[in-house]
This record gives C-alpha cells, sequence and structure tokens, in this order.
C-alpha cells in the first residue's frame, strides 16, 4: 500500500526566509495533494497536483510533483508569521475509493 | 463557506457508549469519505461511500459503520466506544468532476 513520508516533522524559522517541506511516496499515486491545518482546525485544500513536472504556486507557497523520484515539495518564499500551521501532503491509495494517503504533517513555526 | 458541515463540532462520551456524528453536503458531491485524526498524526481513512453504497474501507473494526442518504448527507456511527477512539473526524466530500476533496470542519469526539 502506498506510504507517504515528509520531513521535516518540524521546522522552526525565522521570518523572510526561504525553505522547502519534503513529500516522499512509497508507490504511484495518480496525483498528489497538499493541505494546511491550522490547530484545532480542518484541513484547507492548498494544491492538487495531477502530472509529473506539475507546478502550482499560491502566494508565498509553490508546489511541485517530481513522478519518476515520487517526490513533491512545498517551498515556502520569504516566510511570515501567517504561514504557521501544520502542512500535509496526501496521495492517491489506488483503488475504486482514490482514498487519501496522508504524511505525518509537518508542523511550521515562524518566528518574527 | 465549503459546502461541507459536520455536526457536532465537539462530543464527549463515556467508554462503552455509541456515537453518531453526521456530515452534510453540496449537490454534486456524490462521494463522502470519513477520517479520523488522532493528536498530532495525519487522518486515517476510514471508509468511503459513492451513491449510497460503501465502496472501501480502512483499518478500522465493525464497529464503525456509516451510512450515506440521497440527499448526500452521511453519517459516521461507532459503538462500543474506547478511549482510543478519541479524536477529530473529518468527512471529505468530493464532486466526480472534481479532483478536490473538500473536508468539512470536523467533530472532536473525547472518549473518557
Amino acid at each position: 500500500e502506498l506510504k507517504v513520508e515528509q520531513n521535516p516533522l518540524f521546522l522552526s524559522m525565522q521570518e523572510g526566509k526561504n525553505y522547502t517541506i519534503y513529500c516522499n511516496y512509497s508507490t504511484t499515486s495518480d496525483r498528489l495533494y497538499w493541505y494546511r491545518q491550522d490547530p484545532g482546525k480542518s484541513l484547507e485544500s492548498l494544491f492538487v497536483l495531477l502530472s509529473n513536472g506539475a507546478v502550482k504556486q499560491e502566494g508565498r507557497l509553490m508546489a511541485s510533483l517530481d513522478t519518476k523520484a515520487r517526490l513533491s515539495t512545498l517551498h515556502i518564499t520569504a516566510a511570515v508569521h501567517d504561514l504557521s500551521a501544520t502542512y500535509f501532503c496526501a496521495g492517491v491509495g489506488g483503488g475504486a475509493t482514490n482514498k487519501l494517503i496522508f504524511g505525518t504533517g509537518t508542523l511550521l513555526a515562524v518566528q518574527p | 463557506e465549503t459546502g461541507v458541515t459536520q455536526s457536532p463540532t465537539h462530543l464527549i462520551k463515556t467508554r462503552g457508549q455509541q456515537v453518531t456524528l453526521r456530515c452534510s453536503s453540496q449537490s454534486g458531491h456524490n462521494t463522502v469519505s470519513w477520517y479520523q485524526q488522532a493528536l498530532g498524526q495525519g487522518p486515517q481513512f476510514i471508509f468511503q461511500y459513492y451513491r449510497e453504497e460503501e465502496n472501501g474501507r480502512g483499518n478500522f473494526p465493525p464497529r464503525f459503520s456509516g451510512l450515506q442518504f440521497p440527499n448526500y448527507s452521511s453519517e459516521l456511527n461507532v459503538n462500543a466506544l474506547e478511549l482510543d477512539d478519541s479524536a477529530l473526524y473529518l468527512c471529505a466530500a468530493r464532486d466526480g468532476e472534481l479532483y478536490g476533496y473538500t473536508f468539512g470542519s470536523g467533530t472532536r469526539l473525547t472518549v473518557v
């Protein structure tokens, strides 16, 4: 079954700095999702990556997908405090359900 | 407003009791999935319903059951509650024409 791993698990950044969160997955996934979760809240959809080489950007966040390497990245540019949250990537487990298989999450803390 | 609503938002139950969680989504969301998110972990797939039939299940015991209704609402029932059932329960609805999953705001269940 598909396994999804993220690293780092915890990331403390200073405002204005750049950093990348990595998401590795073990077998083929038709697509790759990125979500944001604030403490005690639900999941907010950030990106859906559908094909090899896909790149999407929204504000200070940019996500990419390399299906050959089974790797997705979420790049943060010039971090601001409002980006502090937990970020999850998820692949599609296959079969009839297309269930989402989530990584363990990356807790991002942006310090002023 | 995501179009997916869950109730209640919080719930406290005693070990051994039964609980029903509810999810309602807008027309067109013919697929609904339920996820369990324990504290500090990524969501885990419980099961999925498509057009009122269960079409996939994760590694959860039979005391976790569900229903989907013609009006696109859904229920998650858990019998014989255990302390480890304490978690955030999320439902996710998907439009058959799109790849995105929209998550509800979640129900925080505490079993004491």
